[in-house]
């Protein structure tokens, strides 16, 4: 009973390749997010979406571009991969704010190494 | 700049003691805070959430809240090897939509 899933768990490419990551959630949650941890494991969001409208975008280049095609799915696609994109990127969701919480549901993460 | 802010550690411990475990933030309006455990190579979890002033315990961790000091707290009685994890404190500010900062986390150690 996979909450919140991503695939793939690991990802291995070149420089300049295009890469996209998918994330699902069967909690039925209205908001996910994206988050990048890097190589000293600081958690910085990149954006979310709230039933499927972008509400926050962090400053990430323009190669990073999310897609929620459902309340249920937040795609994540990088254009033009650079080493610096290298990090461990994680999908999270929440229920809807007022609900009156905002607990976060991470999932496993994708680890993405840029060679 | 909101800032949320962690000793990084590495804090040891040994087995069986107590292990606290500091955070400190920069806004005023935040009314959401949490700790999430985080293991090496795993996602984070949360452990405990905490919105008003005072402690809140669930086994043996307490979470301690004090707004006016901007200061949150993790207290992990009884500490077990399995423990031995880092520690994100994220705090919620309801001045933007939804978004959660989360600290640098604190890497603990539980030795036997």
């Amino acid at each position: 009973d996979t909450a919140v899933s991503q695939t793939p768990k690991y990802l291995v490419t070149q420089m300049g390749n295009d890469k996209s990551i998918k994330c699902e959630q069967n909690l039925g949650h209205d908001t996910m997010y994206w988050y990048k941890q890097d190589s000293k494991k600081f958690l910085k969001i990149m954006f979310s979406y709230n039933n499927k409208e972008l509400i926050i975008n962090e400053t990430v280049p323009n190669r990073f571009s999310p897609k929620s095609p459902d309340k249920a799915h937040l795609n994540l696609h990088i254009n033009s991969l650079e080493l610096g994109d290298s990090a461990v990127y994680f999908c999270a969701s929440s229920p809807t704010p007022t609900s009156g919480t905002y607990t976060q549901y991470f999932g496993p993460g994708t680890r993405l190494t840029v060679l | 700049q909101k800032e949320v802010e962690q000793n990084s550690g590495p804090l040891s411990v040994p087995e069986g003691a107590i292990a606290s475990l500091n955070c400190t933030y920069s806004d005023r309006v935040s009314q959401s805070f949490f700790w999430y455990r985080q293991y090496s190579g795993k996602s984070p979890e949360l452990i405990m959430s905490i919105y008003s002033n005072g402690d809140k315990e669930d086994g043996r961790f307490t979470a301690q809240l004090n707004k006016a000091s901007q200061y949150v707290s993790l207290l992990i009685r009884d500490s077990q090897p399995s423990d031995s994890a880092t520690y994100l404190c994220a705090v919620n500010y309801e001045t933007s939509y939804d978004k959660v900062i989360f600290g640098p986390g604190t890497s603990l150690s539980v030795i036997p």
